[in-house]
């Protein structure tokens, strides 16, 4: 059964720290990895993965894949109170059914002031 | 339009009484996407459209949900004699073509009493 795992699924930091979110998939066959950012209610797209070992960045976020070891991370320095939110990471399975993005549970990151 | 717009944004209903969500999706996207997530819960899948091909109703927990969509526009996603766990937020996503990157709608926050 395809799944996608990510880890911790809860982190409490304080502003300034850096953080680290995981993500580990077991899927037939991969196509893509894609990051979102949830508050409130809608996901937001953040980052999508497809080659290993290229770092994409955006601001303080990046991410990166290893399809080797299938898994990604996704870095956020620096962190600020507006970085509070759901991570979702989802993998896009190629060919699959269930609308073919596979989500993780998520992980909630809460940054203190 | 410049994203993917869902309406209402909340709902309140009674217990037994039918409700319809609708998801305009972003103009020239193929695919759209339903979801479901209950409070504290991840994403999960409910059915989705890709042009003019059935659509992959894997998901639909019950046959009291059902979904339409017009061609390559709006989608209305139907619950019949709703109950109690139906409460739940409801996320449209549409992306450019099977397989691409989703993008999602704000969500329709619905309570059934």
């Amino acid at each position: 059964e395809d799944k996608v795992v990510q880890s911790p699924l809860s982190l409490v930091v304080h502003e300034g720290d850096t953080v680290t979110l995981n993500c580990s998939y077991e899927v037939t066959n991969f196509r893509s990895l894609l990051w979102y950012k949830q508050e409130k209610k809608a996901p937001t797209f953040l980052f999508m993965l497809t080659s290993s070992g290229i770092e994409k960045k955006s601001g303080r976020l990046s991410s990166i894949l290893d399809k080797k070891e299938l898994f990604s991370i996704l870095n956020i320095t620096a962190t600020q109170t507006g970085d509070s939110a759901i991570y979702l990471c989802a993998v896009v399975n190629r060919g699959g059914s269930q609308g073919n993005l596979i989500f993780g549970k998520g992980t909630k990151l809460s940054v203190k002031p | 339009g410049a994203g993917v717009s869902q309406s209402p944004s909340n709902k309140v209903t009674e217990k037994g009484k039918d409700v319809e969500l609708r998801c305009d999706p972003i103009s020239g996207h193929t695919a759209l996407y339903w979801y479901r997530q209950r409070l504290g819960q991840g994403l999960e899948f409910l059915i989705y459209f890709q042009g003019n091909s059935a659509p992959d109703k894997s998901g639909l927990p019950s046959d009291r949900f059902s979904a339409e969509r017009t061609g390559e526009s709006v989608s209305t996603l139907t619950i019949q004699r709703t109950q109690q766990e139906d409460s739940a937020v409801y996320l449209c996503a549409s992306s450019i073509a099977w397989q691409e990157t989703q993008y999602f709608g704000p969500g329709t926050r619905l309570l059934v009493l």
